[in-house]
């Protein structure tokens, strides 16, 4: 299985841009990568999944290159309601539906 | 479209009980999953049901058991608790993936299962 890599934790302001990097080096061909929120006390959300370089919501992008070996998850003008944890998982391809998160990042998001 | 809903909201045990959680998925999903979450840690993941089956499943205890029914909806059986089964139990619902496609699972709110 595929192990990923995350920041324990990251400090941002409103308005700004937050890019949070996840390392997967041993993510299999049939591997996607998707992105989750998780506000306490709450079930994570989804909020983004890509395959290879780059693809963009309503509410973020994920920037994945060519090796795949990382992905990032870009959060354009923050807000302190975006004060959560943000996990990166690999996985969940056709026949791969096997998805583990990791200990997540908590993004806090100062006034 | 309700979404994924879990019952109950919480729940308190002793050591020893048994404990049953349910999930029903998000309309037009199949696909259900489990997980548990300690505090401050990441949803660990405990199986998944397809077609009534177990598909997959994590690195958890036989005490784990579970079921799907032929609604989709689906049990999470704990037997002979410890304090250590203490968690937010998640379910999450996902439609069948097609190829070319992820899976996107979408989380119920979570059962708080507190074993004193």
């Amino acid at each position: 299985l595929a192990k990923t890599t995350q920041p324990i934790s990251m400090d941002s302001y409103e308005g700004q841009e937050v890019n949070i990097t996840c390392s997967h080096n041993n993510i299999a061909t049939n591997d996607y990568i998707t992105w989750y929120q998780q506000f306490p006390s709450q079930g994570p959300r989804f909020i983004i999944q890509g395959y290879k370089t780059k693809v963009t919501n309503e509410v973020a992008s994920l920037f994945i290159p060519a090796d795949r070996k990382s992905s990032t998850l870009s959060l354009p003008r923050v807000s302190l309601s975006d004060t959560a944890v943000y996990y990166c998982l690999v996985g969940g391809g056709y026949n791969n539906n096997d998805m583990r998160f990791g200990a997540g990042t908590r993004l806090t998001v100062k006034p | 479209d309700a979404g994924v809903t879990q019952s109950p909201t919480h729940l308190i045990k002793t050591r020893g009980q048994q404990v049953t959680l349910r999930c029903s998925p998000k309309s037009g999903h199949d696909t259900v999953s489990w997980y548990q979450q300690a505090l401050g840690q990441g949803p660990q993941f405990i199986f998944q049901y397809y077609e009534e089956e177990e598909r997959q499943r994590g690195n958890f205890p036989d005490r784990f058991s579970g079921h799907q029914f032929p609604n989709y909806s689906s049990e999470l059986n704990v037997n002979a608790l410890l304090l250590g089964d203490s968690a937010l139990y998640l379910c999450a619902s996902s439609p069948r993936i097609a190829a070319g496609a992820g899976e996107t699972q979408y989380f119920g709110p979570g059962t708080r299962l507190l074993v004193l």
